[in-house]
């Protein structure tokens, strides 16, 4: 099976910081990871995702790194805003029609 | 202004009556998912739909039921067989399988007393 668990459930930072959300995963036959914010009483939307040929993958103010041989899974936010705050989560694709969540950290920016 | 749209956003219900939660999408997403979120837990996937009239069951599908009809539409009931169906139910497509990104609805909380 597949277990995939987040470091922290909660992480605060201050407005114009960097933030970095962790997620492990268990299974090293996992090859697509992604990466979703769900901000209160909201369905999740998607961020950013990275197939397992990449270890690296830039968006608009995030990154995601991931790294196989630890099975680790990071999200970098630059310069944080108020907006970002909310619940981040993983999910895991593993095998064809397995796609595993974490249960998410939330992000507090202070302002 | 294509997405997904799920209703009603809170539904209240009795213990022992079926209820259906509404999904609808207009995406043209071949695939359709039910998740339900509990707290400090993750998305556990209830049901999903790859195409039209077919379905799979998830990982927590006892005590739900779903039909695909329509491409647009994948409505979940939760029978009064779920043991403890009070939770946030989420409704996502994706235009292929599992694999690909998946675009989810802003949710139903269902809360049954």
């Amino acid at each position: 099976g597949e277990s995939v668990g987040l470091h922290l459930p909660t992480l605060s930072v201050q407005e114009g910081d960097n933030s970095i959300i962790n997620c492990a995963y268990s299974n090293s036959a996992s090859d697509y990871f992604i990466w979703y914010k769900q901000e209160s009483g909201k369905g999740p939307q998607f961020i950013i995702d990275i197939r397992s040929n990449m270890d690296k993958r830039q968006g608009q103010r995030v990154t995601v790194l991931l790294n196989k041989t630890v099975k680790h899974l990071s999200l970098q936010i630059a310069a944080t805003q108020p907006g970002d705050s909310a619940v981040y989560f993983c999910a895991v694709l593993t095998g064809a029609n397995n796609l595993f969540f974490g249960t998410g950290t939330r992000l507090t920016v202070i302002p | 202004d294509g997405g997904i749209t799920q209703s009603p956003k809170y539904l209240f219900r009795k213990e022992g009556q079926n209820v259906t939660l509404s999904c609808e999408q207009n995406l043209n997403h071949d695939a359709m998912y039910w998740y339900r979120q509990d707290p400090g837990q993750g998305l556990r996937l209830i049901y999903y739909s790859q195409i039209v009239n077919d379905f799979q069951k998830g990982d927590i599908a006892e005590g739900y039921s779903v039909s695909r009809e329509k491409k647009e539409s994948f409505p979940l009931t939760v029978t009064s067989a779920q043991k403890n169906p009070t939770a946030f139910y989420l409704c996502a497509s994706s235009i292929g399988p599992i694999s690909y990104e998946q675009y989810f609805g802003p949710g139903t909380r269902l809360t049954v007393t």
